[in-house]
């Protein structure tokens, strides 16, 4: 069935570091991949999001790539600040159809000052 | 900027019990979604719901849940007979067209004992 792989689980990083989270997907029909930020107890939130026909996009300290043929897509976090601390999701969609999201299993993401 | 609302915050309900979660979707949005997170597990696709109708469901989603928009404003889902393993933060999402605005609420932690 769907499934998208995240890794790592947790990650630890000085301020100033860059991060990089990985998440591999199952369902080569997906064409749009968001990030999602989520602190503790709180909804997730839409950081970024890149749609198949583009291999990179950025804003500002985040960027993401994506590798059809791998079916991987990464987040890149640069000039990491103690309020990146947070758990991130990345997730799968299909854009047809119902637009349900398949998430990852999640990044818990700690930076330290 | 407009907003997915849902109520109540947290609910305490007792096993075997019927559970009412609702969701106000932002007003122009065509599609409706509710997805679970079990504490600190990844958010997972329960259903989605687009004119009217049920668009897709997940294995989760058994004869337990239902969902409803019952006056064109408010989305609910209801779970007949609540299990202690429904406990969960229930999160409702709504989006305009396919992925676009593409919002999710502050979610509805339920607490079933």
């Amino acid at each position: 069935g769907e499934n998208v792989e995240q890794h790592p689980s947790t990650l630890s990083v000085q301020e100033g570091d860059s991060a990089v989270i990985k998440c591999t997907y199952s369902d080569s029909a997906s064409n749009y991949f968001p990030w999602y930020k989520q602190e503790l107890g709180k909804r997730p939130q839409l950081i970024i999001d890149i749609r198949s026909n583009v291999g990179e996009k950025k804003d500002q300290r985040i960027a993401v790539t994506l590798n059809k043929t791998a079916k991987h897509f990464s987040l890149h976090i640069t000039e990491t600040q103690p309020e990146d601390s947070a758990v991130y999701f990345c997730a799968a969609c299909i854009i047809s159809g119902t637009y349900k999201y398949i998430f990852g299993t999640g990044t818990r993401l700690k930076v330290l000052a | 900027e407009p907003e997915v609302t849902q109520t109540p915050s947290h609910q305490v309900t007792q096993m075997g019990q019927e559970v009412i979660l609702r969701c106000v979707p932002i007003s122009n949005h065509l599609y409706f979604y509710w997805y679970r997170q079990i504490l600190g597990q990844k958010v997972e696709f329960l259903v989605s719901f687009y004119n009217n109708e049920i668009s897709e469901k997940s294995e989760i989603f058994d004869d337990q849940f239902s969902v409803e928009r019952p006056d064109g404003s408010n989305f609910t889902l209801k779970i007949r007979s609540t299990k202690l393993e429904d406990s969960a933060m229930y999160f409702c999402a709504s989006s305009m067209v396919g992925v676009d605005g593409y919002t999710f609420g502050s979610g509805t932690r339920l607490t079933v004992v």
